[in-house]
């Protein structure tokens, strides 16, 4: 079974601190993705990465940078969080089309 | 025009009813499609893949209209595990591996 493992399930942090979010799977998958789920608007794109030390943007890369120095693992970085983004954060990896996603990581920003 | 568009619901149905959902997508270079799956507080997880010739998986059963742009989720003899959000992801076709998400439809399935 693919495993996708997310660092945290629930994240409280402060305006302006910066975030790590963390993504680990297990089946030596070469894609991954970053996703934000909110209510009414789905899942949106944050950034993705088809291979180590590689990064594309997604449809809403402002506040967010990423990192992929292993294969197994994708994080994700808030450089100065805001209240805007207090979201379920959602990692996914593939080897095709079809994605894998972890559990999520509520972030609540205060 | 959203990108890939769906009936939000919520659908709320008996068990054992057959109940239907609709997803339509704006591009009609569009390749692949499927269905995920969402449970309340959980990630998506693929239910299944739609091909051209329509597909059937036990009580589920996934069609694709290329002509209308439209594809189409039928669960017969509906379980009360069955309650969750439907998601219809439509692989964008200028980039092979970029999913476009569906906001979903809510199934709620009643004893």
């Amino acid at each position: 079974d693919v495993k996708v493992t997310q660092s945290s399930r629930y994240l409280v942090k402060r305006t302006g601190e910066k975030v790590f979010l963390e993504c680990v799977q297990d089946m030596d998958h070469e894609n991954m993705f970053w996703y934000r789920q909110d209510p009414g608007l789905g899942l949106r794109l944050i950034y993705f990465s088809y291979d180590v030390k590689m990064k594309e943007k997604g449809d809403i890369p402002e506040g967010y940078s990423v990192s992929r120095e292993k294969k197994e693992r994708f994080s994700l970085i808030l450089e100065s969080a805001s209240t805007n983004q207090t979201s379920m954060y959602l990692c996914a990896s593939s080897l095709s089309l079809e994605q894998f996603f972890g559990p999520g990581t509520r972030l609540t920003v205060l | 025009r959203k990108e890939v568009e769906q009936d939000p619901g919520p659908f709320n149905v008996p068990e054992g009813a057959t109940v239907a959902f609709n997803c339509t997508y704006s591009n009609s270079a569009s390749q692949s499609f499927f269905w995920y799956r969402q449970d309340c507080r959980k990630e998506p997880k693929l239910l299944m893949s739609v091909y051209s010739s329509g597909n059937e998986d036990g009580r589920f059963t996934a069609q694709l209209n290329r002509a209308s742009q439209y594809i189409s989720l039928l669960i017969r003899d509906s379980k009360l595990s069955d309650s969750a959000t439907y998601l219809c992801v439509v692989l964008n076709a200028g980039n092979n591996r970029k999913l476009i998400w569906g906001l979903g439809t809510s199934l709620g399935v009643n004893p």
